[in-house]
């Protein structure tokens, strides 16, 4: 079955950068997503990937994807306290209407 | 409108109850979905309704009853509960037009307690 994996916890300082990683297992999955989630709150669509690309910047985010290696990164430049969250990465299988969780990151950012 | 609204925000009930949570969404998605979330895991899929019919139900219980009125409006009804029944549930829509990438809205949620 489908499966995506991501570490646990990731803290970092006030204006560095954060990066966020994903593996997924289902090699036909056509679009990947992260997700911020505040607590109490829904999820937030921060920003997203097809498949067939290997790089998406949107602002302070840069998405890379590595599909050979099923592997997916986050990287939020100039990490603010208010990034602090937790991010679920997410793939979408074509032609489906699934969308599969990872395990979600908890980012805390220090001052 | 690019919300998707979701009533009540917090809800307790009994295991005898029987209550209803609402999802409405107007940004003409045809496609509409219930998740449910525990304390720190990800959110799993419980129904899609895709142009108003049930496509999957990840074989939740029969005390989880769906039902979509109209394509802008979503019910989950709820019977005799359970306490580990006691989650977030979320409501989302897409457009459901194949190769968007745009994903998924989310609404933020009912928090649910079984006593």
């Amino acid at each position: 079955g489908e499966d995506v994996e991501q570490s646990l916890f990731l803290s970092v300082r006030e204006g560095d950068s954060s990066v966020i990683n994903c593996t997924y297992t289902d090699s036909s999955s056509t679009y990947l997503y992260w997700y911020k989630q505040e607590p109490g709150a829904g999820l937030q669509l921060l920003t997203y990937i097809f498949s067939n690309m290997d790089m998406k910047q949107d602002q302070r985010l840069t998405v890379l994807l590595n599909k050979k290696d099923k592997h997916l990164s986050l990287r939020i430049a100039d990490t603010q306290t208010g990034d602090s969250a937790i991010y679920f990465c997410a793939s979408e299988r074509g032609n489906t209407d699934k969308l599969i969780f990872g395990t979600g990151t908890r980012l805390q950012v220090f001052p | 409108d690019t919300e998707v609204t979701q009533t009540p925000k917090h809800l307790v009930m009994g295991m005898t109850n029987k209550k209803s949570l609402k999802c409405e969404q107007h940004m003409g998605h045809r496609a509409m979905y219930w998740y449910k979330q525990k304390a720190k895991k990800p959110p799993e899929l419980m129904f899609v309704y895709s142009y108003e019919k049930l496509s999957i139900n990840e074989s939740v219980p029969s005390r989880f009853s769906p039902e979509c009125p109209n394509s802008s409006l979503l019910n989950l009804h709820l019977h005799a509960l359970q306490p580990e029944d006691s989650a977030l549930y979320l409501c989302a829509s897409s457009s459901l037009t194949t190769g968007t990438g745009y994903g998924y809205t989310f609404g933020s949620g009912t928090r649910l307690t079984v006593v």
